[in-house]
């Protein structure tokens, strides 16, 4: 059972553009929402995270929505650059109270950014 | 260098032989996570240490697997005889445990069985 759906697979866009990574999960004991941006050869980086008080959170060019009542958050990249082409995970925990907040991640989202 | 630090790199090895992988966490970070991912996948969670203790162990963990965190620093991941099926990037993150704590990952160890 996948408990976090993450779409598209893969995304192509044009520099400048502002591309869009959906997420839906199951468990209504999540609480805390990452996204990390991962690299060939490399490990996950964190991006950005969002908890379920707030509807948006961005820094910088990304930005997170997140839907309570749909169980669905998106991740949004603006001005997006050649530089930002990498696979994107979305992941969600139990974020408080007893437990190991392990990740569940999504299955991943290869963008590529056009110059 | 403060971030979580894993050796080696790459680690090629034949189908039977054992394996040991390191993680060094960040400094001050009293969780430490290990994760698996194989190819065109997310991380899986494998299991996780507060302090020295292992607190959690996922399915995905067969007996052939263990993992040590002595006196809550570093941890080792031990492979017993290893299998194709093995094959994957082993992934180490840790945190600070407050509600949530953000999870930082390691550059990962590339596991090649032959």
């Amino acid at each position: 059972q996948q408990q976090v759906k993450q779409s598209p697979q893969s995304l192509i866009v044009q520099k400048g553009g502002i591309p869009i990574i959906n997420c839906a999960y199951e468990n209504t004991a999540f609480d805390y929402f990452p996204w990390y941006q991962q690299f060939p050869g490399k490990g996950p980086a964190l991006l950005i995270a969002i908890r379920p008080d707030v509807s948006e959170k961005k820094e910088g060019r990304f930005t997170i929505s997140f839907n309570k009542s749909a169980k669905q958050f998106s991740l949004h990249i603006m001005d997006s650059q050649p530089g930002d082409s990498a696979t994107y995970f979305c992941a969600a925990s139990k974020g408080s109270g007893a437990g190991s907040y392990q990740l569940t991640f999504g299955k991943g989202t290869k963008l590529s950014v056009i110059p | 260098d403060t971030g979580v630090s894993q050796n080696p790199r790459h680690k090629i090895t034949k189908r039977g032989q054992n394996v040991t992988f390191r993680c060094d966490p960040i400094s001050e970070h009293n969780r430490l996570y290990w994760y698996r991912q194989t190819l065109g996948q997310g991380p899986e969670f494998l299991t996780y240490f507060q302090n020295e203790a292992q607190l959690e162990k996922s399915r995905l963990l067969s007996d052939r697997f263990s993992a040590e965190r002595p006196k809550g620093s570093f941890s080792t991941l031990e492979i017993q005889r290893t299998e194709q099926g093995d094959s994957a990037m082993y992934l180490c993150a840790s945190s600070f445990v407050v509600a949530g704590g953000e999870q930082y990952f390691g550059p990962g160890t590339r596991l090649t069985v032959t």
